[in-house]
């Protein structure tokens, strides 16, 4: 199994402003996923973070709106850019562990 | 169309009811995730499936992959099972997750 843990766990922010979330995994991962959840919405993946590598980026998403890091096989950062109320949402990590989907408990931004 | 499709969308059930959520998928899949978020927004992973059927406690999850579809079912449904239940299929070849709506579940005490 893998327990995740994310920081901030919630935050309100001015819109122009910058927010980085961490998220750190109690055991070593290859992969690490970032996902958006809009109010109401389902999951929608942003980028898959692999350590030692750039990022990969679904459509719709740009490395200059969400900057990634992944400095090592346990912690990843995602930071939201230039930020706009339409940026408010849950931000998930997640790591495929053997058989399973772990998701860390979500950071959960409003941007005003 | 979205590749995974859910329903219902929204049930309300009494406590004690037999419950049953579905999800249909439109692409060659090597596994089937049920998910359960809670209202704080924690997602926790109830099932994987690649075949048949599983079961843990008072839930049974099932699979069909020749009609490309899933059932998600609850015996003996508690309040404490009110939460938002969401499908997620991991294409064939793919390390990513594709989500369904999700369904919102309430039950009633």
């Amino acid at each position: 199994s893998a327990v995740i843990s994310q920081k901030p766990s919630r935050d309100i922010c001015q819109r122009g402003t910058s927010l980085t979330i961490q998220c750190q995994v109690d055991s070593q991962v290859t992969m690490m996923f970032w996902y958006r959840q809009q109010p109401g919405q389902s999951l929608t993946l942003i980028a898959t973070a692999n350590q030692g590598s750039e990022a990969t980026y679904e459509s719709g998403f740009v490395i200059d709106k969400f900057p990634i890091s992944r400095p090592n096989l346990t912690f990843s950062t995602l930071t939201v850019s230039n930020m706009s109320p339409e940026d408010s949402s849950i931000y998930l990590c997640s790591v495929w562990g053997g058989n399973e989907q772990f998701f860390g408990p979500g950071t959960r931004l409003t941007v005003l | 169309k979205n590749e995974v499709e859910q329903s219902p969308q929204n049930l309300t059930a009494q406590e004690g009811e037999f419950i049953t959520i579905n999800c249909s998928y439109s692409v060659g899949i090597s596994a089937l995730h049920w998910l359960q978020q809670h209202p704080g927004g924690g997602i926790v992973s109830l099932f994987m499936l690649s075949s048949g059927k599983k079961k843990h406690g008072r839930l049974i999850a099932t699979i069909n992959i020749q009609e490309k579809h899933s059932s998600l079912h609850i015996t003996a449904s508690h309040p404490r099972d009110s939460a938002v239940y969401i499908c997620a299929v991991r294409a064939q070849g793919a390390q990513k997750l594709v989500f369904g709506q999700g369904t919102r579940l309430t039950i009633n005490p």
